[in-house]
């Protein structure tokens, strides 16, 4: 497996505000995703972040509203943009090591008031 | 697309007896089928995962049935232990098709001492 990091863990922000969280991967992978997990749901993609090349977005979701960056192996960001309270969500990046299997980082719990 | 249903919802056990968590899927073309644990205040992680090529596998108290027929899985833990209380999603997804994990709605395991 790989080790995740995120940042921040957790926020809270006013809405109409933006907040951009951090993935950090310790070695370098191929994919990156972004997820989101309403309170008590289940995980829903967001989009797949290329390395060099625009985010790959699912549909739903809008590179409007969630700027992806990838500039490099390691890293990526995904940011909330111009929040309002149906936001409030964990936002869950992950990576893929080998063929299809997916590694989740701890999360960024956001509360929107 | 794919659909995962997930049952059942909620699971209460005494410590040390057997849990069983089912998901069944929509697309015969699904080939891969892993199963995530998600702590309170955590990220989801991988606990056992298996292919289609498989009808089982087991992990000391974990194990994972797979009937393709019928197009449904089962997680199996066995000797529950309080720790193992969390919430476990099921997923479904082709291989060699990263991104492309479809979750179950969770089921949320309570082991009671």
């Amino acid at each position: 497996s790989a080790v995740i990091s995120q940042k921040p863990s957790r926020d809270i922000c006013q809405r109409g505000t933006s907040l951009t969280i951090q993935c950090q991967v310790d070695s370098q992978v191929t994919m990156m995703f972004w997820y989101r997990q309403q309170p008590g749901q289940s995980l829903t993609l967001i989009a797949t972040a290329n390395q060099g090349s625009e985010a790959t977005y699912e549909s739903g979701f809008v590179i409007d509203k969630f700027p992806i960056s990838r500039p490099n192996l390691t890293f990526s960001t995904l940011t909330v943009s111009n929040m309002s309270p149906e936001d409030s969500s964990i936002y869950l990046c992950s990576v893929g090591l080998h063929q299809e299997t997916q590694y989740f980082g701890p999360g960024t719990r956001l509360l929107v008031l | 697309g794919e659909n995962v249903e997930q049952h059942p919802s909620t699971l209460s056990v005494q410590e040390g007896d057997s849990a069983v968590i089912k998901c069944t899927y929509s697309d015969s073309a699904s080939n891969y089928f892993p199963w995530y644990k998600q702590e309170l205040g955590k990220g989801p992680q991988l606990i056992i995962d298996i292919r289609s090529n498989v009808g089982e596998k087991k992990d000391q108290r974990i194990a994972v049935t797979l009937n393709k027929t019928a197009k449904h899985f089962s997680l199996h833990i066995t000797e529950t232990q309080p720790e193992d209380s969390a919430v476990y999603f099921c997923a479904a997804s082709k291989v060699r098709s990263q991104g492309n994990l479809i979750f179950g709605k969770g089921t949320k395991l309570s082991v009671k001492p």
